[in-house]
């Protein structure tokens, strides 16, 4: 168990509003990342933070936003949501002595 | 940006077989790292490789960093039926403020009795 939670694990949503998924650690790691995942697509990564309030874009950043306040929390945005965004987001934290990827149990989004 | 190519797309197996896929790419990696996940769960850690020519088990399952570091391949031996799931590699550059993974496509594998 890496200590990753995720919330909310499934949501429904209309397009056009917004939308806020939150991952929580509790194992004090900087790195943490946000990842979509998609049929024939893979995971493709969205945003990343290394530190409170240091974040930078992933490859498929448009149409998100981040924010990290504090160590075990790091927030995504859909400012105004898109059936495009439908999809299913991971949560990672980097091990600050391997360098390897743990994932959360994912969260699966519906925008109709 | 980079891209990992992965193959086969899926596999469907019987018990018992031995199975091996692969990861390709134009571009050379510092790291390549192997998960797999199941059905409505993150993907899990198997097995990670950090330096060219490096080869690494993790009980039934072996991989190997290529010599070129723009290669990987996994071979799981006699497969069983909990080990069907979704098979991605995945590669990281060191870019200075954190390592990007970015992953292969995924395999599907099947395993029948």
């Amino acid at each position: 168990d890496a200590g990753i939670t995720q919330s909310p694990r499934h949501k429904v949503t209309e397009t056009g509003t917004p939308v806020t998924l939150r991952c929580h650690q509790t194992e004090n790691h900087r790195y943490m990342y946000w990842y979509r995942q998609d049929p024939g697509h893979g995971l493709r990564l969205i945003h990343y933070s290394y530190g409170v309030k240091d974040t930078d874009k992933g490859e498929v950043s448009d149409g998100y936003s981040v924010s990290r306040s504090k160590t075990e929390d790091f927030l995504l945005t859909l400012e105004s949501a898109t059936s495009s965004q439908t999809s299913v987001y991971f949560c990672a934290i980097r091990s600050s002595g391997t360098g390897e990827l743990f994932f959360g149990e994912g969260s699966r989004l519906t925008v109709l | 940006g980079q891209q990992l190519n992965q193959s086969p797309q899926s596999m469907f197996i019987q018990e018992g077989e031995d199975v091996s896929m692969n990861c390709t790419s134009s571009s050379i990696f510092n790291t390549w790292l192997w998960y797999k996940q199941d059905p409505g769960e993150g993907p899990v850690l198997l097995i990670a490789l950090y330096k060219a020519g490096e080869l690494t088990s993790n009980g039934r399952l072996t991989a190997q960093f290529g010599i070129t570091r723009k290669d990987s391949f996994l071979n799981i031996s006699a497969s069983i039926p909990s080990d069907v799931g979704i098979y991605f590699c995945a590669g990281t550059v060191n870019t200075g403020t954190a390592s990007k993974l970015t992953f292969g496509t995924g395999t599907r594998l099947q395993v029948t009795l």
